[in-house]
């Protein structure tokens, strides 16, 4: 069980282009989803925690124009990387809090990531 | 400022060792600490979550403890495999809607 994919896992595009991430609990209902960004050898940056309906909440720093989050349903988030540069270049990776279960409500249940490539 | 440390360097250790990642902090009161285990390209797995409360979890090969006077969690790994080879992130909460995570340890187990 807690199941989370992420599509797609690895993407190329060219620079001033828009790429979408879609990230998915397969098997429970996600109360709040997460997205995070990881460069190599570092470890995850929270970027914004989002609740089904509502505007996500974006960490000091992170350019919510630029990262448009969408939390349509209690098992779909969308991560847009709008006007994506060489910059963007990352490893963006989801979670979903199930909101119960035998470890508690904290935990998360981490998507296999979206490798982003912006030429 | 809030701050996570984990081992600085890379561990290696022999097959059927125990191996020990530390994770200290400051300036935090954490509610829990969570241990994940992330494999190159992958996304965090979950292993272990502890709470302010308690002092030692266990889960098969696995044990956390949690000392918030010395603010440390001790992750063990006993009768260790290569397959535990990974890298380890310890994570801090104070509520159900967010953590910090730690910058990991790179662990490899040598057969």
């Amino acid at each position: 069980g807690a199941v989370v994919s992420q599509h797609p896992s690895w993407v190329i595009c060219k620079s001033g282009t828009s790429v979408k991430i879609e990230c998915r609990s397969l098997d429970f209902q996600a109360t709040t989803m997460f997205w995070y960004r990881q460069f190599p050898k570092q470890s995850l940056m929270l970027m914004a925690t989002s609740n089904e309906g509502s505007k996500a909440t974006y960490e000091q720093g992170v350019e919510k124009d630029k990262f448009l989050i969408n939390h349509a349903s209690l098992t779909l988030s969308t991560l847009t990387v709008t006007s994506a540069h060489p910059e963007d270049s990352s490893f963006y990776i989801c979670s979903a809090q199930e909101g119960k279960g035998p470890w508690g409500q904290e935990t998360q249940y981490f998507g296999p990531g979206t490798r982003l490539l912006v030429l | 400022s809030q701050k996570i440390e984990q081992n600085s360097e890379a561990l290696n250790i022999q097959e059927g060792k125990t191996a020990t990642l530390t994770c200290n902090y400051t300036n935090y009161s954490p509610a829990y600490l969570q241990w994940y285990r992330q494999d190159p390209g992958r996304g965090p797995v979950f292993l272990l979550l502890i709470r302010e409360n308690e002092k030692e979890k266990r889960k098969e090969r696995l044990k956390v403890t949690f000392d918030t006077t010395l603010k440390q969690s001790l992750f063990h790994i006993t009768a260790s495999q290569p397959a535990d080879s990974a890298t380890y992130l310890c994570a801090l909460g104070t509520s159900y809607d967010k953590v910090i995570f730690g910058p990991g340890t790179s662990l490899s187990v040598i057969p």
